[in-house]
């Protein structure tokens, strides 16, 4: 059975770098068949995609986060990480990272539990 | 940033039919992306509902059904039920945002 665990400091101050780490179990990150994820949610709000990236190194994020995201991976450990520099009180949210079947246009199959970032001083 | 336009909210009384739109472009639906529907309960993850327009994995109700239609698609949910309360996502990709899935506006399924 598949599962993913966000983990993370649920506190982060303006300007600084958001880090959050996806430990996937069940399952290898290293497989042709999938992509990997994070999706975003502020409070009482709508998902937000953030990036993906593909094992054989592909990363590719929402143009209007670009700028200031970063998704890496260490398959060693089965993991993957997103860092967002520069944050805002509206970088808030709660983030989720997820495994996508299919290219393009695939579906989020598997998901996270969600952490919750607050950015705040 | 959200390309897909769902309805805030739309409600029913149990046992009734639901539907909950989702429009988006000829540089998304219109152009033959898939489109995938997402339930989220309340304080929890979203939750894979419909795949590829109408699949639905396993354990999900065939109470729900999808349907896609030129730049837009739908979710049905028929025999509604006190459980199906819930907020719902579309989801799909479009090609003029360079790489990027994107999200429906959520709509928020109240039953009366």
């Amino acid at each position: 059975q598949l599962q993913l665990q966000e983990s993370g400091p649920g506190l982060v101050k303006p300007s600084e770098t958001l880090s959050l780490t996806c430990t996937v179990s069940g399952g290898s990150i290293n497989s042709s068949a999938y992509y990997w994820g994070w999706i975003r949610q502020p409070p009482g709000k709508g998902l937000e995609w953030i990036g993906n990236f593909y094992y054989s190194g592909y990363t590719y994020y929402n143009p209007s986060l670009e700028s200031r995201v970063t998704i890496s991976v260490d398959t060693s450990k089965n993991q993957f990480s997103l860092k967002l520099s520069s944050v805002t009180a509206t970088d808030t949210a709660v983030y989720y990272c997820a495994r996508r079947y299919g290219d393009y246009g695939g579906y989020f199959q598997h998901w996270g539990q969600g952490t919750l970032v607050t950015v705040s001083s | 940033q959200s390309v897909l336009t769902q309805p805030p909210s739309v409600s029913g009384a149990p046992g009734q039919r639901v539907t909950i739109s989702c429009t988006g472009s000829s540089s998304s639906i219109g152009a033959g992306y898939d489109v995938h529907w997402y339930q989220q309960l309340p304080g929890t993850a979203p939750k894979l509902l419909i795949y590829g327009n109408y699949n639905r994995p396993s354990g999900v109700p065939d109470r729900f059904s999808g349907s896609k239609s030129g730049t837009s698609a739908s979710l049905a949910i028929t025999g509604l039920q006190a459980e199906d309360e819930a907020d719902y996502y579309c989801q799909s990709y479009d090609s003029s945002l360079s790489g990027s899935n994107v999200f429906g506006t959520g709509t928020k399924v109240t039953v009366l």
